[in-house]
């Protein structure tokens, strides 16, 4: 049963432009939130977390929301640049560090 | 930087074969994990090494995966026999600590084919 879910598998954003990833999941034991960046052959990179106790955390270009109500996450990206183009994973985890990872969002962020 | 090693990073092996991964984390990280990616999935976490010792093997298919970290370091993950359905990526990750707000750095992975 997939508790973290990212229903959009592709998005393409024009350069400059604001990408917004989302995230949904259904365990309301989740109290801690991150986003990884994966690129071709290589591992996945952390980028951004956030904890249950805030609805907003923002490093540089990326803010992750976070919206306990629904249940739902998302990584808005401002400006996008076409160096962000890779595949974005969600992660959350309910009290330990065993994260359960969503399935991935590729962007392309087009010149 | 420091890197998290892996090798090889490709394997093709026919079923019922038996396959060795390896992994070398970041000098003086503790905390070891060892994760499985089918293609179109999130990865899932198979093993996580506490120095060396195993904290939680749960997801690990333990009539045929194996896993070890003998020193507390490199670690090593086995599959004996391989079956089709194991043809994925296999990615190690480590962190300081096992603090959730730990990052988990990740190695390039490893990606198996089994024929």
């Amino acid at each position: 049963d997939q508790q973290v879910k990212q229903n959009s598998p592709s998005l393409s954003v024009q350069e400059g432009r604001i990408s917004i990833l989302n995230c949904d999941y259904t365990n309301s034991m989740f109290d801690y939130f991150l986003w990884y960046k994966k690129y071709p052959a290589e591992g996945p990179t952390f980028l951004i977390s956030i904890s249950s106790i805030k609805d907003k955390n923002e490093d540089g270009r990326f803010t992750v929301f976070l919206n306990k109500s629904a249940k739902h996450l998302s990584l808005h990206i401002v400006p996008s640049q076409p160096g962000d183009s890779a595949v974005y994973f969600c992660a959350a985890s309910a009290g330990s560090n065993q994260f359960y990872f969503g399935t991935g969002t590729s962007l392309t962020v087009i010149p | 930087e420091a890197e998290v090693a892996q090798s090889p990073r490709y394997k093709i092996t026919e079923k019922s074969q038996a396959v060795a991964f390896w992994c070398d984390p970041i000098s003086g990280h503790a905390t070891l994990y060892w994760y499985r990616q089918i293609l179109g999935q999130g990865p899932e976490l198979l093993v996580q090494f506490q120095d060396e010792s195993v904290v939680d093997d749960s997801q690990l298919p333990k009539d045929r995966f194996s896993a070890e970290r003998l020193k507390g370091v490199d670690s090593t993950l086995k599959i004996q026999p391989a079956e089709l359905g194991d043809s994925a990526m296999y990615l190690c990750a480590s962190s300081r600590g096992q603090l959730k707000q730990e990052t988990q750095y990740f190695g390039p992975g490893t990606r198996l084919l089994v024929l």
